[in-house]
């Protein structure tokens, strides 16, 4: 069974410091995608960045970077020079490349102080 | 910019009600999804569809049903909405590999509908 673990229920942040979110998958599949989702307040899912399991450079998007370690099956988002707008719950995310099936953490509530 | 839809984007209604959630997509992805999310909770799937006249049951088991007559369009109905049917629902749709313009094929979402039931 495909599981996603984010042990994080909630981090906060100073703001324009660095943060890194947790994520860890357990797949016995060698094809698969990692995803993190940002979901403010207001609901909606916004797709942050995609890091492929046969990637073998970390993906970066902006101020996000995935911190991605194959044999730990670990997949963390690196936020740099946080903004009050980060602050919201990520969700991590693993797609099955047979079947095309996503799985989702439980999210991490991220707050970014003043 | 994602070109999927969702109304009513908030509803309250009655016990007994029968209701029906749209969403439509015109990105025109085989795979459609949807989501129940209670507030500051993981997404939990109940149904998805990987084409036309195709329905499955997600992970959560759900009272809701589902219908794929077209492409685009994948409402999800509910008989007699009950105060425990009270929640998010988020609709998303991922090309196949192949079909989308960029090997990510991430899931494109909906803004999502606040469903309340007294």
């Amino acid at each position: 069974a495909q599981k996603i673990t984010q042990t994080q229920p909630g981090m906060f942040v100073q703001e324009k410091e660095a943060v890194t979110l947790d994520c860890t998958y357990d797949t016995s599949d060698q094809s698969y995608g990692l995803f993190w989702y940002k979901q403010p307040s207001s609901g909606e899912m916004i797709f942050l960045i995609y890091q492929g399991s046969y990637d073998e450079q970390n993906a970066t998007e902006g101020r996000y970077s995935l911190n991605f370690q194959k044999a730990r099956k670990s997949a963390n988002l690196v936020i740099s020079a946080s903004q009050l707008g980060d602050s919201a719950m990520y969700f991590c995310a693993m797609r099955r490349n047979t079947g095309n099936q996503f799985y989702f953490g439980t999210g991490t509530s991220l707050t970014v102080i003043p | 910019e994602a070109d999927i839809y969702q109304t009513p984007r908030y509803l309250v209604i009655g016990t007994g009600k029968k209701i029906t959630l749209e969403c439509s997509q015109t990105m025109g992805h085989d795979k459609m999804y949807w989501y129940q999310q209670d507030p500051g909770m993981e997404l939990h799937l109940i149904h998805y569809s990987y084409g036309v006249n195709s329905t499955e049951k997600g992970d959560l088991s759900s009272e809701s049903t589902v219908s794929r007559i077209r492409t685009e369009h994948f409402p999800l109905t509910l008989e007699s909405a009950r105060p425990s049917h009270t929640s998010q629902y988020l609709c998303a749709s991922s090309a196949v590999p192949g079909q989308g313009t960029r090997s990510y094929n991430e899931q494109f979402f909906g803004p999502g509908t606040r469903l309340t039931v007294l």
